[in-house]
């Protein structure tokens, strides 16, 4: 059980595109969904935390509008990364819980690379 | 935001033998502590937790103990196997700065000596 997907696991963009990139719980729903970024040999960073139906909260130096995240259900969060750099190259993994303040589960990641 | 010290950084432990990863935070408020194994390329994948109600957890070769007067706790692996090769990262929630956010260690890379 508590099995989060990720979609695509690795995706190579043209700098100014966006990208998107979907978090799915496949047999719980999830009341809050979190997208972190890791960089080469660094620990996870929170970008956001995602509630369904609610505007995301966005960690200090994040951008909103550049990392815009959609929690539409209680099972998809999508993020899209918008006019992507090369500096947004990174590893973005999301995690969902059953219940605030309860284990997190983690999707399998997304490799961006922006070229 | 809340502040955790992972230690060491790497860590090379021969086959059969112990290792012991420790991580240090400072808001007291913190309440759950999970401990993360990734390998290279592959999701977070939680391997033991704690809540500050219980000053131990152990289950099988893997123990967790937690000090909350000192504010650290520790990853112990027992007979280490060659697959328990990987990234730890510790990780703290419960803090004042929200309830469900973790805040993750730097991580420890350990390295299994066949």
């Amino acid at each position: 059980g508590a099995v989060v997907s990720q979609h695509p696991s690795r995706v190579i963009c043209k700098s100014g595109t966006s990208v998107k990139i979907e978090c799915r719980s496949l047999d719980f729903q999830a009341t809050t969904m979190f997208w972190y970024r890791q960089f080469p040999k660094q620990s996870l960073m929170l970008m956001a935390t995602s509630n369904e139906g609610s505007k995301a909260t966005y960690e200090q130096g994040v951008e909103k509008d550049k990392f815009l995240i959609n929690h539409a259900s209680l099972t998809l969060s999508t993020l899209t990364v918008t006019s992507a750099h090369p500096e947004d190259s990174s590893f973005y993994i999301c995690s969902a819980s059953i219940l605030a303040g309860e284990t997190q589960y983690f999707g399998p990641g997304t490799r961006l690379l922006v070229l | 935001g809340e502040n955790v010290e992972q230690h060491p950084s790497t860590l090379s432990v021969q086959e059969g033998d112990s290792a012991v990863i420790k991580c240090t935070y400072s808001d007291s408020a913190s309440n759950y502590f999970p401990w993360y194994k990734q390998e290279l390329g592959k999701r977070p994948q939680l391997i033991i937790d704690i809540r500050s109600n219980v000053g131990e957890k152990k289950d099988q070769r893997i123990a967790v103990t937690l000090n909350k007067t000192a504010k650290h706790f520790s990853l112990h692996i027992t007979e280490t196997q060659p697959e328990d090769s990987a990234v730890y990262f510790c990780a703290l929630g419960g803090s004042n700065f929200g309830n469900e956010k973790l805040t993750f260690g730097t991580g420890t890379r350990l390295t299994i000596i066949p």
